[in-house]
C-alpha cells in the first residue's frame, strides 16, 4: 500500500523551530520528487517547497525562503522540513506529497498540524 | 507567479444533476512543445488530504469515476461532475504545474441542494 505518514507537528512559540518528517512506503521513494504543501485552518492549499529525487535541487515559496529547509534521506525513505523563525501565519496542516516526472501531487500524506502561538 | 482563479466559490447541486467548476490561470499553462496543458484537479473531503482526480487538464486518474471530466486549454479550464452523488460533496481545487511556484486555485465547495 502506498503511504506517506507525516510527523513532528505541534505547538511552537513565534520565532521557534520545528522539524517535520514524512515517512514513505509502498512505492519507490527515490524516484519521486517530493513536496510540502500547507493548508491554514479553513483555507486553501499552498505549495511550500519541493526537492528532486536525488536531493540536490530544492525550490521554495517566497514566503518561507530562508526560513525553511527541505531535505530527504532516500536510504530511510523519509522527507524532512526544517522550519525556523516560525510566524503565526505559518500555522497550518502540512502535507507531504510526491510527484513522478510531472509536478502534480500523488500520493499525499494525511498531514500534520503546526500551530505557532504564544 | 501564475495566479489560479476558481469560480464559483461554492455551489449547491441536486443529486443526479451536473456540477461545473471553472478555473482560470493568469497566463497560459499550455506548453507548445508537447501541446499539453499543465493543469490538475483535486478533490478534498473534510478532514482528509486532497485526492488527485485529473491531470493534463483532462486525463482522469486511475480509479476516478467517469462522471468526473476535465476540459479546457490555455487559460480556461472546467471540471464537470455529471450526475452528482452524495459522496462528491467536497472542495475542489485546480493546480498549475507549468511553473514554480506551483499554485492552486482558491477552491470550490460543492454541496447538495
Amino acid at each position: 500500500e502506498v503511504q506517506l505518514v507525516e510527523s513532528g507537528g505541534g505547538l511552537v512559540q513565534p520565532g521557534g523551530s520545528l522539524r517535520l518528517s514524512c515517512a514513505a512506503s509502498g512505492f519507490t521513494f527515490s524516484s519521486y520528487w517530493m513536496h510540502w504543501v500547507r493548508q491554514a485552518p479553513g483555507k486553501g492549499l499552498v505549495w511550500v517547497s519541493r526537492i528532486d529525487s536525488d536531493g540536490k535541487i530544492t525550490t521554495y515559496a517566497d514566503s518561507v525562503k530562508g526560513r525553511f529547509t527541505i531535505s530527504r534521506d532516500n536510504a530511510k525513505n523519509t522527507l524532512y522540513l526544517e522550519m525556523n523563525s516560525l510566524r503565526a501565519e505559518d500555522t497550518a496542516v502540512y502535507y507531504c506529497g510526491g510527484s513522478y516526472r510531472q509536478n502534480w501531487f500523488d500520493p499525499w500524506g494525511q498531514g500534520t498540524l503546526v500551530t505557532v502561538s504564544s | 507567479d501564475i495566479v489560479m482563479t476558481q469560480s464559483p466559490d461554492s455551489l449547491a447541486v441536486s443529486l443526479g444533476e451536473r456540477a461545473t467548476i471553472n478555473c482560470r490561470s493568469s497566463q497560459s499553462v499550455l506548453y507548445s512543445s508537447n501541446n499539453k496543458n499543465y493543469l490538475a484537479w483535486y478533490q478534498q473531503k473534510p478532514g482528509q488530504p486532497p485526492k488527485l482526480l485529473i491531470y493534463w487538464a483532462s486525463t482522469r486518474e486511475s480509479g476516478v469515476p467517469d462522471r468526473f471530466s476535465g476540459s479546457g486549454s490555455g487559460t480556461d479550464f472546467t471540471l464537470t461532475i455529471t450526475s452528482l452523488q452524495a459522496e462528491d460533496v467536497a472542495v475542489y481545487y485546480c493546480q498549475q504545474y507549468y511553473g514554480t511556484p506551483l499554485t492552486f486555485g482558491g477552491g470550490t465547495k460543492v454541496e447538495i441542494k
